[in-house]
């Protein structure tokens, strides 16, 4: 079974620019997951989809963060513009539907440098 | 911070000894889950305790949950070098889907 595949898995941009992330759950898998890990922290939920619905995004920085799911499959995180805090690896993960904080399986994650 | 508490945060030990994290937090749970994260391979999900379970075994992992002090601990037995990596515990939280991360615990073994 293929895991949860995310690209680019690094990336170097300036602050101001624009930058996204996608994301490929497991099949079947109608919930996902955007975690922000900064280095030497546990991952920070940014945002929650249960098939293309938003479930959490309390914690998204919506001026400049952005999500969407379309067709409750594929995930794209956008950040615009980015800025030096938001250097960290930013992973996606998904989990069986109908499971409140259930086992998620993660992706290799990408890593992202703010210059 | 709504992330638990994990203690130690950093633990060294020698190959064959015991590993012992623990992990506190302060809401009500559904459920406890543990985590490790190495360079090589991410993060990887290693056991999952309900509120209603005391105890739960895998292979050389042993979970315990103690509701009522709100607190868990990941005990490894006869650690190894593969062992290294960091440990995290993350809680279902009741009432919601969220599922919240600690801060981890960095665990070297040495050889």
């Amino acid at each position: 079974e293929a895991g949860v595949a995310q690209s680019p898995r690094y990336k170097i941009i300036e602050k101001r620019q624009s930058v996204a992330f996608w994301c490929n759950p497991i099949s079947g898998h109608a919930t996902l997951y955007w975690y922000q890990q900064i280095l030497g922290q546990g991952p920070k939920l940014l945002i929650q989809f249960q098939n293309n619905g938003v479930v959490d995004d309390s914690q998204l920085p919506k001026d400049r963060f952005s999500a969407e799911r379309l067709k409750g499959v594929d995930s794209t995180l956008k950040i615009q513009p980015a800025k030096l805090e938001d250097s960290a690896v930013y992973l996606c993960a998904s989990s069986l539907p109908g499971t409140s904080g259930g086992t998620q399986y993660f992706g290799p994650g990408t890593r992202l440098l703010v210059l | 911070s709504q992330q638990g508490e994990e203690d130690p945060q950093a633990l060294s030990i020698q190959e064959g000894e015991n590993a012992t994290m623990n992990c506190s937090y302060k809401t009500s749970i559904n459920n406890l889950q543990w985590y490790r994260q190495n360079s090589g391979r991410g993060l990887v999900h290693l056991i999952l305790i309900r509120s209603n379970e005391r105890e739960k075994h895998s292979g050389r992992l042993r979970v315990t949950l103690d509701t009522s002090k709100k607190s868990s601990s990941l005990l490894i037995t006869a650690s190894r070098a593969a062992d290294t990596a960091s440990y995290f515990c993350a809680r279902g939280n009741t009432g919601g889907f969220k599922t919240i991360f600690g801060a981890g615990t960095r665990l070297f073994v040495k050889a």
